[in-house]
């Protein structure tokens, strides 16, 4: 079974761009998250999307944008890019929503390294 | 301050030793996971604990998580190269709504000397 595939792996963009990035979950998984990685603030959650909803947002800016597909995948977008969002971009899979309890798990993409200069 | 705190923040052992990394929850946890990175790459699932005193082992590590003290410890047994990199444990918080989403440590960043 494949995993979690994010695309692209690697951007360079400047100030004041746009960019979008992109995550496949695995096949069958409904909800979809993104996180943010830096050194100074870790792990962040930025939002959720579970069958083309968003279900939960982190506390970033209304700069960071996501959405979901009907086949599952997801987007996120960062408009007018600054300097602090260069960071590894992590997309997470899950099968069903937590509601529904903690019997499958969730599962990470490789990120996508996004670097503002 | 952070809601999941990770002990020690970096290790370093010399291959063949036993090591222990610590996760302290200050809310109620409704299920702790542990991942490892390697460095810039993605989380590599480890192990999902959800019941207090509930005990899991995948080769040589070993997690354990104590419901009480809202605490959950790593445990490594003869730690070999392979095993370096970042542990991180995260976790969903009771009350924080029926999403996915998960509260990250901060990690512990582990080397292993031949």
């Amino acid at each position: 079974k494949a995993g979690v595939t994010q695309t692209p792996r690697y951007l360079i963009k400047t100030r004041g761009q746009q960019v979008t990035l992109s995550c496949s979950p695995i096949s069958g998984h409904r909800s979809v998250s993104w996180y943010q990685q830096t050194p100074g603030q870790g792990l962040q959650f930025l939002f959720e999307y579970f069958s083309e909803t968003q279900r939960n947002k982190g506390n970033f800016p209304g700069r960071f944008s996501g959405r979901q597909f009907s086949n599952s995948r997801s987007e996120m977008n960062v408009s007018t890019l600054e300097l602090g969002d260069s960071a590894l971009y992590l997309c997470a899979s899950r099968k069903l929503a937590l509601s529904r309890g903690l019997t499958d798990t969730q599962y990470f993409g490789p990120g996508t390294r996004l670097t503002v200069l | 301050s952070q809601e999941l705190e990770q002990s020690p923040q970096s290790l370093i052992v010399q291959e063949g030793k036993n090591l222990t990394i610590n996760c302290t929850s200050s809310k109620t946890l409704y299920g702790l996971y542990w991942y490892k990175q390697k460095y810039g790459e993605g989380l590599i699932f480890l192990m999902m604990l959800q019941k207090g005193g509930e005990e899991k082992s995948h080769e040589k590590i070993t997690a354990k998580l104590d419901e009480k003290k809202q605490q959950s410890s790593l445990h490594i047994t003869a730690s070999q190269p392979s095993h370096a990199g970042i542990y991180l444990c995260g976790a969903h918080l009771r009350g924080g709504g029926a999403t996915n989403k998960l509260i990250f440590g901060t990690g512990t960043l582990l080397a292993v000397q031949p």
